[in-house]
């Protein structure tokens, strides 16, 4: 089945600092990539999104390309700012057959940015 | 505005006794899903729903059932709870997730429940 690993948190950062949180998967065909973002005590709200090979989302600073090669799709931004704490979940859509209608996560990064 | 509502948004129950935890969006959105937030395993999808009438398991089903009977409710169902379906319990619509045209995931706020 399809799974998304994240790179083990938490990420501690002082602000303008260069952020990355990696992330790759394992999927048949070709999965839509996504980011999701979660600030304290609220749901999820979608942050950026890639949906074939080489495509790069980004969204508030935050960037993410989509590379089948190496089945990875970091986050990166290059000044964080106390305001992006916050915990990063990377997820995928199936390409088709029984994935399809199912939304995979991975396992949530936190991420602390000190003034 | 925009928004799935959950309720309720905290609940502490007991074993065995039943409850549910309503969603409903107003994005007229078809496609419907119920996950579960626990630390360290990130969010799990229980059951999902592509249209009214139209309901499948996710990762996660067993203990909860789903009805979808109105294209704008999705109730998540605990028959008989346990102490292990205590969780963050997140409810989520989208206008589609076709292949190829993946929608944008509208998350609620969350249903913390406790199960003693």
């Amino acid at each position: 089945g399809n799974s998304v690993t994240q790179m083990e948190g938490p990420v501690t950062l002082s602000e303008e600092a260069f952020l990355t949180i990696n992330c790759t998967y394992t999927a048949t065909g070709y999965p839509s990539l996504f980011w999701y973002v979660q600030y304290p005590g609220e749901g999820l709200q979608l942050l950026l999104k890639a949906t074939k090979a080489d495509d790069k989302g980004s969204n508030k600073g935050f960037e993410a390309t989509y590379r089948k090669e190496t089945t990875s799709f970091h986050l990166e931004k290059g000044s964080v700012q106390v305001s992006d704490s916050a915990v990063y979940f990377c997820a995928l859509t199936g390409a088709g057959g029984t994935s399809y209608g199912k939304l995979t996560f991975g396992q949530g990064t936190i991420l602390t940015v000190h003034p | 505005e925009a928004q799935v509502t959950q309720n309720p948004r905290y609940l502490i129950t007991v074993t065995g006794k039943k409850l549910t935890v309503t969603c409903s969006q107003n994005m007229n959105h078809e496609y419907m899903s119920w996950y579960r937030q626990d630390p360290g395993l990130g969010l799990r999808q229980i059951y999902y729903s592509m249209n009214v009438e139209v309901t499948d398991k996710g990762d996660v089903p067993e203990g909860y059932k789903v009805s979808r009977k109105e294209k704008r409710n999705f109730p998540l169902i605990l028959e008989s709870p346990s102490p292990n379906q205590t969780s963050l319990y997140f409810c989520a619509s989208s206008l589609s997730l076709a292949s190829g045209s993946p929608g944008e995931l509208f998350f609620g706020e969350g249903s913390r429940l406790t199960v003693l």
